[in-house]
């Protein structure tokens, strides 16, 4: 069965600091994987995709992830946290069906301090 | 181009009750997957709809139902309310592509069973 793994509930960074949240997935086949960003009392927001191809992607507002299949990790990143980036993020794998349903990790809280 | 609209924003209802929420997909988008987001958790799928019809479901019970009108609208209703039902309720409105572009998310309707 397809799972994704956060193993940070919260990650504290100073502005200006390169931020990473990490995640690890457990998938049959070829991995496909999203970033997701949720602010307070709001819906979820895209941010990245992993499908083929390079394994450096880049995404929305400033940020990249890493994909590492010998590490089955799919790390988020950016160079330089700004304040508001503090927000809870979802790593998610798409399940193998055919709908492409989505199966989301437990999510981190990023706090991104002035 | 207006985004994915759910309402109502917010819900209270009763323990045993019955509730309807209400998605709107983004223009051009012909699927749409419910998924329910408890406190503190990432979301859970509960069914995905394509033309008109539930392609998938997750492991919910059967008293979450849904349905897909003619103009990619859907429904969710839950009948018999529990308290655990509780949660933050988000629609994802995709292309029938079988998940190999981003599901983009409504804002949720936040329903509270008391």
């Amino acid at each position: 069965a397809q799972s994704v793994a956060q193993p940070e509930d919260q990650v504290n960074v100073a502005e200006g600091n390169p931020l990473t949240v990490k995640c690890t997935y457990s998938v049959s086949g070829n991995p496909y994987l999203f970033w997701y960003v949720q602010y307070p009392n709001r819906g979820l927001q895209f941010l990245l995709k992993y499908i083929t191809g390079d394994n450096l992607v880049k995404g929305s507002y400033g940020f990249e992830a890493e994909f590492n299949k010998s590490q089955t990790s799919f790390h988020l990143k950016k160079p330089s946290a700004l304040v508001s980036d503090s927000a809870l993020y979802f790593c998610a794998v798409r399940d193998t069906s055919n709908t492409g349903k989505l199966i989301f990790g437990q999510g981190t809280t990023l706090q991104v301090k002035p | 181009d207006a985004g994915v609209t759910q309402s109502p924003t917010h819900l209270i209802k009763t323990r045993g009750q019955q509730v309807t929420l209400r998605c709107s997909p983004k223009s051009g988008h012909d699927t749409v997957s419910w998924y329910q987001q408890a406190l503190g958790q990432g979301p859970q799928f509960i069914f995905q709809y394509y033309e008109e019809e539930e392609r998938q479901r997750g492991n919910f019970p059967d008293r979450f139902s849904g349905h897909q009108f003619p103009n990619y609208s859907s429904e969710l209703n839950v009948n018999a309310l529990l308290l655990g039902d509780s949660a933050l309720y988000l629609c994802a409105s995709s292309r029938g592509d079988r998940g190999l572009l981003e599901q983009y998310f409504g804002p949720g309707t936040r329903l509270t069973v008391t």
